[in-house]
């Protein structure tokens, strides 16, 4: 079946533009996060939502970064007035339910580049 | 933050040999999973194991978990060229309450394995 799909798979900025990343988790996944990966490094949490509500924003590096998902399916991951240091692959993640120990499933990411 | 430290950085091994790689982390868990990324596939999960359990096993895979130690390794044996790939542990956190599944990686050991 189809897995976590992200759009756009390239995205190059220049600084003080706003950039919007879309996330289209796997059909029927409740949880639904996302990550931020620098060159060279592992992810970082940034948002997690269940269904529509977004219960834990703690890993948004600044007010520039929002997210949501209004109808609990795909996710818009916004980042307003970039900057160099927001260059990093931005990571969906899906998982079925909102448990602990529940396989989350990762799309391809998204690399956004800011000149 | 990373919650933890992968080693070694990087590991280059011939076809047909073992590869080790491990992990320390930093706070309670409930759970740790090992996760493979490459270019062609991005970010794939692997194994989980739980913190009640010591050792796990699927395939060439084998994880153990020292709790007291903070400590985890991943065996891959019988390593295959297709092998290659960064391979990430990620924790869970025990932080008392009800947990959603949010990971924390760490810096990930990029293995090769040569023909």
């Amino acid at each position: 079946g189809a897995g976590v799909s992200q759009s756009p798979r390239y995205k190059v900025a220049k600084r003080g533009q706003d950039v919007a990343l879309r996330c289209d988790p796997i059909s029927g996944h409740v949880s639904l996060f996302w990550y931020q990966q620098a060159l060279g490094q592992g992810p970082e949490f940034l948002t997690y939502f269940q269904n529509e509500a977004q219960l834990d924003k703690s890993g948004l590096p600044s007010d520039r970064f929002f997210a949501e998902r209004p109808e609990g399916s795909v996710s818009t991951l916004k980042i307003q007035r970039t900057q160099q240091e927001d260059s990093a692959v931005y990571l969906c993640a899906s998982s079925l339910a909102w448990v602990a120990a529940d396989t989350q499933y990762f799309g391809p990411g998204t690399r956004l580049t800011v000149l | 933050s990373q919650q933890g430290e992968e080693d070694p950085q990087a590991l280059s091994i011939q076809e047909g040999e073992n590869a080790t790689m491990n992990c320390s982390y930093k706070t309670s868990i409930n759970n740790l999973q090992w996760y493979r990324q490459n270019s062609g596939r991005g970010l794939v999960h692997l194994i989980l194991i739980r913190s009640n359990e010591r050792e796990k096993h699927s395939g060439r895979l084998r994880v153990t978990l020292d709790t007291s130690k903070k400590s985890s390794s991943l065996l891959i044996t019988a390593s295959r060229a297709a092998d290659t790939a960064s391979y990430f542990c990620a924790t869970e956190a025990n932080a008392g309450g009800t947990s959603y599944g949010k990971l924390t990686f760490g810096q990930g050991t990029i293995l090769t394995v040569h023909p």
